[in-house]
């Protein structure tokens, strides 16, 4: 079964870090591009990062620019994200999705992830 | 960057009826737009990507139409568990950036 698992949300006050976790299963972890996409409580789908095959390259939305970090670790068939100096703005459920071409195919279940004091 | 619009913000219908949602962009995306349903508390579920082209499982009632800055998501007969939240989104042909758009929801009437 194909399936993407997230972990590491929390609570955690302005100015934290927290290092979410993606453990994927069922496909070639290696041969797809992974994004992070979050959707902040009421409100709509954004996305935030993503990340190709290799790890070679990387791209963010420009508000997590300088805070956040996505890598993989093909080897162990997982995607993190890295998350620093945090803010209330942040607070959302983060999903890993894998890319397929022009879209996300495949969504884990997400992990929420509060900024507050 | 790319912005995408979705019309109506709300749209309510009973079922058996035909929905017609619509996403447009701001600038030509040729056909790189995806469709999503997304309902409360479940990750969003793929329904059409490349403008047209259902995904794995999705049924039939479900199709997709537009190029350039002009999409449409249409439902032809409704049934119950189609009543959802439903996104359109774009990538970027490089570099790779997405945007959703804001959502349209789809009620009982």
């Amino acid at each position: 079964e194909v399936q993407l698992v997230e972990s590491g949300g929390g609570l955690v006050q302005p100015g934290g870090s927290l290092r979410l976790s993606c453990a994927a299963s069922g496909f070639t972890f290696s041969g797809y591009w992974m994004s992070w996409v979050r959707q902040a409580p009421g409100k709509g789908l954004e996305w935030v990062a993503n990340i190709k095959t290799d790890g070679s390259e990387k791209y963010y939305v420009d508000s997590v620019k300088g805070r956040f970090t996505i890598s993989r670790d093909n080897a162990k068939n997982s995607l993190y994200l890295q998350m620093n100096n945090l803010r209330a703005d942040d607070t959302a459920v983060y999903y890993c999705a894998k890319s397929a071409a022009t879209a996300f195919d495949i969504w884990g279940q997400g992990t929420m992830v509060t900024v507050s004091s | 960057e790319v912005v995408l619009t979705q019309s109506p913000a709300t749209l309510s219908l009973s079922p058996g009826e035909r929905a017609t949602l619509s996403c447009r962009a701001s600038q030509s995306i040729y056909s790189n737009l995806a469709w999503y349903q997304q309902k409360p508390g479940q990750a969003p579920r793929l329904l059409i990507y490349d403008a047209s082209n259902r995904a794995t499982g999705i049924p039939a009632r479900f199709s997709g139409s537009g190029s350039g800055t002009d999409f449409t998501l249409t439902i032809s007969s409704l049934e119950p568990e189609d009543f959802a939240v439903y996104y359109c989104q774009q990538r970027n042909n490089w570099p790779p950036l997405f945007t959703f758009g804001p959502g349209t929801k789809l009620d009982i009437k």
